[in-house]
Parts: C-alpha cells; structure tokens; sequence
C-alpha cells in the first residue's frame, strides 16, 4: 500500500481482555516497529523485527505483551489481560533497511482500558 | 528517553516568526540526528535530518543545527505558518540501535 496501516483505529477493551492489534507495513520494507505513545509524551520504543526475526523485544513492558511477524510482513502485537495502564496509542512503524533509517509511521490504533 | 532531553516543552510563536526547538543528548554513539513532526492523529514523520559530518542542514523553511561538543542540535523553522503548528520530537540514534524519542514540543503558530 501507500504508506503504514494499522487496524483497528480505535480499541476498546474491558480490563482483563486480550486483545490484537494489526499492523501491515509498507510493501517491501525490511523493519517493523512497534512503538507506545502515552499521551503528551513520545513514542516509546516496544519491539524490533527485521523480516520475520525479532531482533529486539527489550521495551515490551511485561510478558503480558507478544508480538509476532511471521511471514515478515503483516504483524500483530497482542496484549493479553490488558489493565488501564495500558491504555495508549501504539504505533507501527516500517523502514527499507535496518533501525537507524527514515521510519514511516502509520497513524496508530489508540487503546483504551476500562 | 532519559538520554534525550527537548526543550522547551511548548512554544507559541506568532505567524512570520521564527521557532527554535532544541535536542540535548548524552550518547556519543549517536550519529543520525532527525526531527520529526507529529499532526494530532497522526503517525510522525520525518521532518528533516543531518549526519554528524556537518554542522547545519537546510530544506526550505527548516533548518538544523547541530553542535557535536556541546552534544547539541536544534530545529529552526523561518517564516513560521499556522500549518507548522504539531508537536515536533528530536530522535537521535545510532545505525545499531532504535530511535529514543524526545518528549515533544507542542508548537502552536498564531494567526
């Protein structure tokens, strides 16, 4: 596609829910991202994948949190027996090459934990 | 994020007028300096970037500065537009490792 998709918009889940977000990455693009973004902070930094390999899951706040790219495109970051801290927006983001370079953010699906 | 540090926080700037956004670091690893511009909704995206080769960058009304000894950069935007107005973070990295963010400078550019 055009640019980074992320799906669905806007979650809402009662606390304890499991819940998935979708993220499909420009065609093409060797690193996904997966960042969380508080509000009025910046994007903090979660996981890393280079095609299907993640290289690096050092942010994931807990084990609660998993995130997977199989087929080194489409990834999904899931949150099982989500609580209210983590309510947030989590951005995807997909690069050509490797962590340094120009990242393409898409536009976030913002969760919300009740 | 402790090792970026943006100031100011937020930054009202009336129309023509120039705003200034600064970026200290304390990694010395870091050599790829980039801004990015966050609309409200939005993803980021990247505003503009320098390499630590040169010590200033510009494309159009954007320009960066940047100051190796001081562990430095800043974001200068001339002739600023209602249009700049979103929150704006500084990104420093290194090719081995992921960006750490700045916690942002909301710019709000008057009429």
């Amino acid at each position: 596609g055009a640019g980074v998709s992320q799906s669905p918009r806007y979650k809402v889940a009662k606390r304890g829910q499991d819940v998935a977000l979708r993220c499909d990455p420009i065609s093409g693009h060797v690193s996904l991202f997966w960042y969380q973004q508080a509000l009025g902070q910046g994007p903090e930094f979660l996981t890393y994948f280079q095609n299907e390999a993640q290289l690096d899951k050092s942010g994931l706040p807990s084990d609660r949190f998993f995130a997977e790219r199989p087929e080194g495109s489409v990834s999904t970051l899931k949150i099982q027996r989500t609580q209210q801290e983590d309510s947030a927006v989590y951005l995807c983001a997909s690069s050509l090459g490797g962590r340094g370079e120009k990242l393409f953010f898409g536009s976030g699906t913002q969760l919300s934990v009740l | 994020q402790q090792q970026v540090k943006q100031s100011p926080q937020s930054l009202i700037v009336q129309k023509g007028g120039i705003s200034i956004i600064n970026c200290a670091y304390e990694n010395t690893a870091f050599d790829y300096f980039p801004w990015y511009q966050q609309f409200p909704g939005k993803g980021p995206a990247l505003l503009i970037a320098i390499r630590p080769d040169v010590s200033e960058k510009k494309e159009g009304r954007f320009t960066i500065s940047f100051n190796k000894s001081a562990k430095q950069f800043s974001l200068h935007i001339m002739d600023s537009q209602p249009g700049d107005s979103a929150t704006y973070f500084c990104a420093p990295n290194s090719g081995y490792s992921t960006l750490t963010f700045g916690k942002g400078t909301m710019l709000l550019v008057s009429p």
